[in-house]
């Protein structure tokens, strides 16, 4: 069966110090990783994604992570983080196998941002 | 907007009574999904619709949970004899007819059993 593990439930970074959020899976294949950002009370925001290709993904607001199977990790990366990045950050996986599309989902890692 | 939009985002309710949540996906996705979020976790998948069909559900779907999705469009998560357990994030996400493809989530339903 498919898992995500987030080890780090929560983490404090000083502003525009780099930043890297640790995502492992297990799933028998290759997946397909997503990273999503939650802000307090809203619903959830695609950062990135990684179906193939490139194992060095790029996203939105300066974001970046990296595949590696051989290390079954997806670690999301910033290199340097600012006030407004401070949310939940979720790993998901989903299987290419799978006919519903449905994602599983890390427990979430809480970033706070001091000044 | 057209992003997924979901009624109410908030509801307050006393244990026993029922509650029904809607959301409106992106007009052209195919595919819609529920998934509830408990405090300090990550998002569980509840069930799923492609069209109007329900293929999937859960075996966190009690049986005082429905789903529907008429004709395809706008789905409807309804709880019935709601329990405290039952206090959580809704959260509504749509996607394209893909195997599997971004999901685009809503701004969820907070439901609060008293």
């Amino acid at each position: 069966a498919q898992s995500v593990t987030q080890p780090d439930i929560h983490i404090t970074v000083s502003e525009g110090a780099s930043l890297e959020l640790r995502c492992n899976y297990s799933y028998g294949a290759t997946p397909y990783l997503f990273w999503y950002v939650q802000s307090p009370g809203q619903g959830l925001q695609l950062l990135l994604k990684y179906f193939s290709g490139d194992t060095l993904v790029q996203g939105i607001k300066g974001f970046e992570a990296e595949f590696k199977r051989s290390q079954s990790s997806f670690n999301l990366r910033k290199p340097s983080v600012h006030w407004s990045d401070a949310a939940e950050y979720f790993c998901a996986v989903g299987a290419p196998s799978s006919n519903t599309g449905k994602l599983i989902f890390g427990q979430g890692t809480t970033l706070q941002v001091k000044p | 907007d057209t992003g997924v939009s979901q009624d109410p985002r908030h509801k307050i309710t006393k244990r026993g009574q029922n509650v029904t949540f809607r959301c409106d996906p992106i007009s052209e996705h195919n595919r819609l999904y529920w998934y509830r979020q408990t405090l300090g976790q990550g998002p569980e998948f509840l069930t799923y619709f492609q069209n109007e069909a329900q293929l999937e559900k859960s075996r966190l779907l009690s049986d005082r949970f429905s789903a529907e999705r008429p004709k395809g469009s706008f789905s409807t998560l309804e709880i019935q004899r709601t329990e405290q357990g039952d206090s959580a994030m809704y959260l509504c996400a749509s996607s394209l007819l893909i195997v599997v493809d971004t999901q685009y989530f809503g701004p969820g339903t907070r439901l609060t059993v008293l």
